[in-house]
């Protein structure tokens, strides 16, 4: 079966715009959580949706912001990027909610100038 | 006291000995631990995972032991072989909804 599938896979923008990345979970899994992945802070939690409601939600700013549609597929939406947005986006889908069972996607190379 | 493993930003292994690759967690509340494997250019993957009522897994050529006394994880892979080297993350979930992930160890295997 399909794994999880982000798109695009590379993106560069220029500081003070906005991105939108995309994540398609798994057939049949409902929860949908994004991470960043950056060298210097490694691997850290965004949010987590389950049926279209953002149950959890990490310490990143306001700008951060996502949203899960009724087909589980997942956005996530970074406003006035800045350099240090620059980083690994990845998405990981589970058949219920929770961290149990994650499925990572390849993630979504951000490259902000 | 008892002795753990210090956790090492990189390990190099010989092609078909063991290797052990050992991880401090922070959380005393954490019940789940999980070790992912990520080669360059690809997300983590689902290595193996343990719950806090046991202290040992084993699995296909990974064994994973947990320590709650001392909070420390280790993951150890016998017979290890080329396909193995990649960046190796433990991660810790104490609400089910996040993990906490460590800052990882880089496993270079030695042909």
């Amino acid at each position: 079966k399909a794994g999880v599938t982000q798109t695009p896979r590379y993106l560069i923008k220029t500081r003070g715009q906005q991105v939108t990345l995309s994540c398609s979970p798994i057939s049949g899994h409902r929860s949908v959580s994004w991470y960043q992945q950056t060298p210097g802070q490694g691997l850290q939690f965004l949010f987590e949706y389950f049926s279209e409601t953002q149950r959890n939600k990490g310490n990143f700013p306001g700008r951060f912001s996502g949203r899960q549609f009724s087909n589980s597929r997942s956005e996530m939406n970074v406003s006035t990027l800045e350099l240090g947005d620059s980083a690994l986006y990845l998405c990981a889908s589970s058949l219920v909610s929770g961290a149990e069972g994650y499925t990572f996607g390849s993630g979504t190379r951000l490259t902000v100038v | 006291g008892e002795s753990v493993g210090l956790h090492l930003p990189t390990l190099s292994v010989q092609e078909g000995d063991n290797s052990i690759i050992n991880c401090a967690y922070s959380n005393s509340a954490s019940d789940y631990f999980i070790w992912y494997k990520q080669e360059s250019g690809k997300g983590p993957q689902f290595i193996i995972d343990i719950r806090s009522n046991m202290d040992k897994r084993q699995g296909q050529r990974v064994t994973v032991l947990l320590n709650k006394t001392v909070k420390h994880l280790s993951l150890q892979i016998a017979a290890t072989q080329p396909g193995d080297s990649a960046v190796y993350f433990c991660a810790e979930c104490a609400n089910d909804y996040k993990l906490s992930f460590g800052a990882g160890t880089t496993v270079t295997v030695r042909a």
